[in-house]
């Protein structure tokens, strides 16, 4: 089973409200990432964080923030939405140099 | 930034088939991966690979590392329904905490 929690599974959200998408994990992984995928496309790195305090921006450049004040948690933010927005939002947390990443189930996220 | 090309983009087989796919860079990596995405999901990893000439296997899944370190392949022997979904490879550079993901090849079985 999953030990990484994403929530809201779907969001509909009007343009301009701010949103926060939650995203937990019960593993103790030091590492938490981002990832922004548009349906059947490929993944995006928008954010990752080596700890708690450290965050970086990823390869695609993103009007989300993040924060990492407990190791568990990994909040996104977008202050104020809009229709390109409308994404897949993935979290994903890793421990060591494996490569071995989990994934959450995602946040479908539509702005009308 | 690092690339890693991956072919087929997609791929629309008859079940019971056989699948390739195959993942190239011109980098060096020390690991290579690959992960499955169903359907409304997150990705699961399926295969890691950690050294060069490396043949693992799961269940009717096959990956290699390449002996240059710049590419992988998967073999899905025998593909079934529950196959379909979306196949990243990814490869991890040296000492490196993220990997870099190809752009996937989708899977579609006809029926």
């Amino acid at each position: 089973e999953a030990d990484i929690y994403q929530t809201p599974r779907y969001l509909v959200i009007g343009t301009g409200k701010k949103i926060t998408l939650e995203c937990s994990q019960t593993m103790g992984h030091d590492k938490m990432y981002w990832y922004q995928q548009d349906p059947g496309m490929e993944l995006h790195l928008i954010h990752y964080s080596y700890g708690v305090n450290s965050t970086e921006k990823g390869d695609l450049s993103s009007e989300s923030t993040v924060s990492r004040i407990r190791t568990e948690h990994f909040p996104l933010t977008l202050e104020s939405a809009r229709p390109s927005h409308t994404s897949q939002y993935l979290c994903a947390s890793s421990i060591g140099l494996t490569g071995y990443y989990t994934f959450g189930s995602g946040t479908r996220l539509t702005v009308v | 930034g690092q690339q890693l090309n991956q072919s087929p983009q997609s791929m629309f087989i008859q079940e019971g088939e056989d699948v390739s796919m195959n993942c190239t860079s011109s980098s060096i990596f020390n690991t290579w991966l690959w992960y499955k995405q169903d359907p409304g999901e997150g990705p699961v990893l399926l295969i890691a690979l950690y050294k060069a000439g490396e043949l693992t296997s799961n269940g009717r899944l096959t990956a290699q590392f390449g002996i240059t370190r710049k590419d992988s392949f998967l073999n899905i022997s025998a593909s079934i329904p529950s196959d379909v979904g979306i196949y990243f490879c990814a490869g991890q550079l040296w000492r490196d905490d993220k990997i870099i993901f190809g752009k996937g090849t989708r899977l579609h079985i006809l029926p």
